[in-house]
């Protein structure tokens, strides 16, 4: 088995700061994806690389930078995060391209920011 | 549009029954996966179907295979640890993304 970790487990920020999420995988799996969840909705899709240094652009990319700097690591960056924002950030990963494979998800960043 | 759309959204039942959960979808999909998130905020995936039923345990999903066009997972003999919010998330063909829909919250009474 293999496991996904992300740091930090919470992370409070000031406005127009730039965070950092980091995400690490041990399955060594191809692609990862990095998301985001508002208390009580789903889930939108951020960035996500299907190999190292490989990017692509999700639904909310828009004031997010990401970097697959080896294929077991994939962080995030809020280049400037927005007052009072409140959200937790999933990092996910699965085996392969061509989506046939289950994915597995990190136990999130909650990110505050004052 | 949203192209996973989940229903219920919210859903409360008392142990022992047995319900249904389901997502449709805007387009074609090429496959399906089912997650629960627990209280901490775990997501935990119970199913991925490229088609047809897959079981396990009380659990069991469809994935429509003629249409691709809806997925379905059904609950038997609710059990307390079953609550959570159920989310579903299809992905298209050549795509290597997975749409969220924006989940079922299931609350088991006793």
């Amino acid at each position: 088995g293999g496991i996904i970790t992300q740091t930090p487990k919470f992370l409070i920020g000031q406005e127009g700061q730039k965070l950092t999420l980091k995400c690490q995988q041990n399955f060594n799996h191809d692609t990862m994806y990095w998301y985001r969840q508002d208390s009580g909705k789903g889930l939108r899709l951020i960035y996500y690389s299907i190999t190292e240094n490989d990017l692509q652009k999700g639904d909310l990319s828009e004031g997010y930078d990401a970097s697959r700097e080896k294929k077991s690591s994939f962080s995030l960056t809020v280049t400037s995060a927005q007052k009072n924002e409140m959200a937790v950030f999933l990092c996910a990963s699965r085996s392969g391209t061509g989506g046939a494979e289950t994915l597995y998800f990190g136990s999130g960043t909650r990110l505050t920011v004052l | 549009g949203d192209q996973v759309e989940q229903s219920p959204s919210a859903l409360s039942l008392h142990e022992g029954t047995d319900s249904a959960l389901r997502c449709n979808f805007t387009t074609t999909m090429r496959s399906v996966q089912w997650f629960r998130q627990n209280s901490r905020g775990s997501l935990i995936s119970l199913f991925y179907l490229a088609s047809g039923t897959k079981e396990n345990g009380r659990l069991k999903s469809a994935f429509d295979s003629k249409e691709r066009r809806y997925s379905t997972l059904h609950i038997r003999d609710a059990q307390l640890e079953d609550s959570g919010t159920y989310f579903c998330a299809a992905e298209s063909g050549g795509a290597d993304r997975l749409t969220f829909g924006k989940g079922t919250q299931l609350i088991i009474q006793p």
